[in-house]
């Protein structure tokens, strides 16, 4: 079964680097997500984008976070500058047109 | 503005009982899906069941059956004979139901423990 992939499964990053993270969507959905789950907490939308733009962001999504689709396989959540608060597991998911998600298994990202 | 309520934080039960999650929610959108997932403690979110807004038939799945209450916009979820490998976080979410992008909107989550 097709599947979302996400990496690195867990990355530790320095408060003020900046950090890019890498989702492979499956090949034939034509919408991407990034969605955050702070430890303990609901899983919480980020962004969704389509046709190599964002069709929606959350307030969560200020402008410390970027995201883009270099390719014809990546979508990538950059977070330019992190903040302790950004630590968080991060979701990818991916959708066909007429709904059905898929998501990835997540990066745990602790920012230190 | 969607909203999914989870009112159970925590319920403990011992393995073998029956146990029924609760999930309210809250929509204009007239049409939309609703979903259950499983969250185990390795993290990854695992999907359950989505439901859509026109069905209201109840579903059963093995020990998992879901019901869909339009009325009272509630669509719970009950496991039952209950196994120790049933302990996880368990998410209810709602979408619009549309053709375009749907974001996912999550309920807070219960944490199930079944003790042996």
């Amino acid at each position: 079964e097709p599947e979302v992939t996400q990496t690195p499964s867990h990355q530790v990053t320095q408060m003020g680097q900046e950090v890019i993270l890498r989702c492979v969507p499956i090949s034939n959905h034509l919408y991407f997500y990034w969605y955050r789950q702070i430890l303990g907490q609901k899983v919480e939308f980020l962004v969704s984008f389509y046709n190599n733009e964002i069709s929606e962001k959350s307030e969560i999504f200020d402008d410390q976070f970027s995201v883009e689709r270099p390719d014809g396989s990546n979508f990538t959540l950059k977070i330019r500058s992190t903040k302790l608060e950004d630590s968080a597991m991060y979701f990818c998911a991916s959708s066909p047109w007429g709904g059905g998600y898929t998501f990835g298994s997540g990066t745990r990202l602790t920012v230190v | 503005a969607q909203k999914v309520t989870q009112a159970q934080t925590e319920i403990s039960v011992v393995e073998k009982e029956d146990v029924t999650l609760d999930c309210v929610y809250e929509t204009r959108d007239t049409t939309y899906y609703l979903f259950w997932y499983k969250q185990p403690p390795s993290g990854e979110l695992v999907f359950l069941i989505r439901r859509n807004s026109f069905d209201e038939q109840n579903e059963i799945s093995g020990r998992y059956s879901w019901n869909f209450q339009k009325s009272t916009s509630s669509f719970n979820f009950t496991i039952t004979a209950s196994q120790v490998v049933d302990s996880a976080v368990y998410f209810c979410a709602l979408s619009e139901a549309g053709r375009g992008a749907q974001k996912l909107v999550f309920g807070q989550g219960t944490r199930l423990t079944i003790n042996p």
